[in-house]
């Protein structure tokens, strides 16, 4: 049972527009959200990260918002630049010791 | 450099046999966190050790075991290896014990068993 989905595997948007990447939970414990970015033959390297407490977190060209009735969180990037084009993994904690749960990934595709 | 140090970074190996991985977490970072990406899967969470002791499991087979050494680097054991166990395995590091402010993974090993 997955409890982080991506329901899309890829995304394909041009230079200079708004990327938008989605992600939805089931797990009404989570309480922090993560982004990490992976580039090939790279291990994934964290982005941002959102609080349950608020519904929206922004640094620089990416801002993560949170809809927690909706269990719904989405990742924008804005202008999306050639650098972007990476696999971005959405990921929920519910505190404590445990891993993260990650969904698996989508690969944004930044064309020229 | 994430300052997360994986070895070795390919690994071939026979079904059957065992393979051992290791992890040098970033200087100062107490937990180490052990994660198995199969194709087209997610990281899936294996286990995590802090400041040498197991503070949870996730979804490791128990043909798998890993312990962190006083120097705080890990190794992640992998026995009896099948086909399905082919992978790529990251190693990550934080300093806290909670998850929640994210950590650093290394560059990962890939596994592949013939």
């Amino acid at each position: 049972d997955q409890q982080v989905k991506q329901n899309s595997p890829s995304l394909s948007v041009q230079e200079g527009r708004i990327s938008i990447l989605n992600c939805d939970y089931t797990n009404s414990m989570f309480d922090y959200f993560l982004w990490y970015k992976k580039y090939p033959a790279e291990g994934p390297t964290f982005l941002i990260s959102i609080s349950s407490i608020k519904d929206k977190n922004e640094d620089g060209r990416f801002t993560v918002f949170l809809n927690k009735s909706a269990k719904h969180l989405s990742l924008h990037i804005v202008p999306s630049q050639p650098g972007d084009s990476a696999v971005y993994f959405c990921a929920a904690s519910g505190g404590g010791a445990d891993g993260l749960t990650f969904g698996k990934g989508t690969h944004l595709i930044i064309q020229p | 450099d994430s300052g997360v140090t994986q070895t070795p970074k390919h690994l071939i190996t026979a079904t059957g046999q065992r393979v051992t991985l290791r992890c040098s977490p970033r200087s100062g970072d107490l937990s180490v966190y052990w994660y198995q990406q199969s194709l087209d899967q997610g990281l899936q969470f294996l286990i995590h050790y802090y400041n040498g002791e197991e503070r949870a499991k996730g979804n490791i087979l128990e043909r798998f075991s890993a312990q962190q050494f006083p120097d705080l680097h890990s190794e992640l054991n992998l026995s009896s290896l099948e086909l399905g166990d082919s992978a790529l395995y990251f190693c990550a590091s934080s300093a806290f014990l909670r998850g929640d402010y994210g950590y650093t993974f290394g560059s990962g090993t890939r596994l592949t068993v013939v």
